[in-house]
């Protein structure tokens, strides 16, 4: 059964920082992996898509990094502003003949200015 | 650019009452998804829907729970006798044809059973 734990639980940075967003998933058989964001009571934005035959990919201030072999993802947010904050969720997209999306529990960013 | 869409945005129902949940995928998707979130907690897979047929379907998803595509645009998840615990956000997605494709999803419906 495929687990995805993110890392850390919380994080909170002063505004222009880089930061790592860490995930990992237990089955390395994944088709893609997908993250997320979401803000308080709202539904989730799809930020960055990866295949599993690539190894990153990139959109603005943010890139995310697959290792599929040792079942490992990171998004690195550039630069980070207020407007950011938010928990971002990562999801893998596996399941044999079923696919599904199994997501971990997420990152709560709270960036200060 | 279009979306998936959900309503109601909140539903408040009484314990023992169906509640229907409903959704509008992307119109050329194939692939339709329930997830669920109960505050606090993970989002978890509920069900998957393929070709009018359920694909496949979570330890969650049991017999008080059932998924239709009654027309060619509405995907809706029924609950037949809530509970407390059915508590959570509902979100529908969709996805075109192939595993490569990303999931879009709604903004969800908050489900509140008293």
């Amino acid at each position: 059964k495929q687990e995805v734990t993110q890392i850390p639980a919380a994080l909170s940075v002063p505004e222009g920082e880089n930061l790592v967003l860490n995930c990992s998933f237990t089955d390395s058989a994944i088709y893609n992996l997908q993250w997320f964001r979401q803000d308080p009571g709202k539904g989730l934005t799809s930020l960055l898509l990866i295949q599993s035959s690539q190894r990153e990919q990139t959109s603005g201030r943010l890139n995310a990094s697959l290792d599929k072999s040792s079942g490992r993802s990171t998004l690195y947010i550039a630069a980070s502003q207020p407007g950011d904050s938010a928990t971002y969720l990562c999801a893998v997209f596996s399941g044999g003949s079923n696919y599904k999306l199994t997501f971990g529990k997420g990152t709560l960013l709270t960036v200060n200015p | 650019e279009p979306e998936v869409t959900q309503t109601p945005s909140h539903q408040v129902t009484q314990m023992g009452q169906e509640v229907i949940l409903r959704c509008v995928p992307i119109s050329n998707h194939l692939y339709f998804y329930w997830y669920r979130q109960i505050l606090g907690q993970k989002v978890e897979f509920l069900v998957s829907f393929y070709n009018n047929e359920i694909s496949e379907k979570s330890e969650i998803f049991d017999d008080q729970f059932s998924v239709e595509r009654p027309d060619g645009s509405n995907f809706t998840l029924k609950i037949r006798s809530t509970k407390l615990e059915d508590s959570a956000m509902y979100f529908c997605a969709s996805r075109h044809q192939g595993a490569a494709q990303p999931q879009h999803f709604g903004d969800g419906t908050r489900l509140s059973i008293l």
